[in-house]
């Protein structure tokens, strides 16, 4: 199947940091790519949209001066948290969708765990 | 609406048995919905899907059941096994293809040895 790699897997940044969270298709190109927020024992929370070469789309309260998702090629997508703070901690999940002859099908990334200290 | 504050649901089975995970969803215009699976520190992995023109489908080892009618999904998992032991998520995605996922509020699922 499709790989869509994430990275860091985890990382600890100090509070008023950026940090970057790169997601890559290893082996397909992604038009789109997606990511989600979750935190501990609660489900996926979509936060934007990422389209190749054009501006993200952000969920309802997310904020995008804070989120900053660059879409450059159609196997990288990145996630930069700007001013990082303790709430931000959470596990960052991408997506990325490959079209198929059936169906467009969502392959995820392992996941980015920010701990913001 | 959004789940902040609450705890997955648990479901604890005993080895070998068949366990049936449920979901509700909230959008009748879903037309098409997908059953994934997450272990700790992962992120989610693909089980299985169903469209809404159908009411079942079966893979090895599991069945999904949609009622449109009470917006209702299902996810058995049959003869189960320690590695089965995960969060189980419904997602629901409106206008098939247009990628956009909804995820359910999830389920954690234990098998005793």
């Amino acid at each position: 199947g499709a790989v869509v790699s994430q990275h860091p897997s985890w990382v600890i940044c100090k509070s008023g940091t950026s940090v970057k969270i790169e997601c890559r298709s290893l082996d397909f190109q992604a038009t789109t790519m997606f990511w989600y927020r979750q935190f501990p024992k609660q489900s996926l929370m979509l936060m934007a949209t990422s389209n190749e070469g054009s501006k993200a789309t952000y969920e309802q309260g997310v904020e995008k001066d804070k989120f900053l998702i660059n879409h450059a090629s159609l196997t990288l997508s990145t996630l930069t948290v700007t001013s990082a703070h303790p709430e931000d901690s959470s596990f960052y999940i991408c997506s990325a969708s490959l079209v198929g002859r059936r169906r467009t099908e969502a392959f995820f990334g392992q996941g980015t765990r920010l701990t913001v200290v | 609406g959004e789940s902040v504050g609450l705890h997955l649901p648990t479901l604890s089975v005993q080895e070998g048995d068949n366990s049936i995970i449920n979901c509700a969803y909230s959008n009748s215009a879903s037309d098409y919905f997908i059953w994934y699976k997450q272990e700790s520190g992962k992120g989610p992995q693909f089980i299985i899907d169903i469209r809404s023109n159908m009411d079942k489908r079966q893979g090895q080892r599991v069945t999904v059941l949609l009622n449109k009618t009470v917006k209702h999904l299902s996810l058995q998992i049959a003869a189960t096994q320690p590695g089965d032991s995960a969060v189980y998520f419904c997602a629901e995605n409106r206008n098939f293809g247009n990628e956009k996922l909804t995820f359910g509020t999830g389920t954690r699922l234990t098998i005793i040895p």
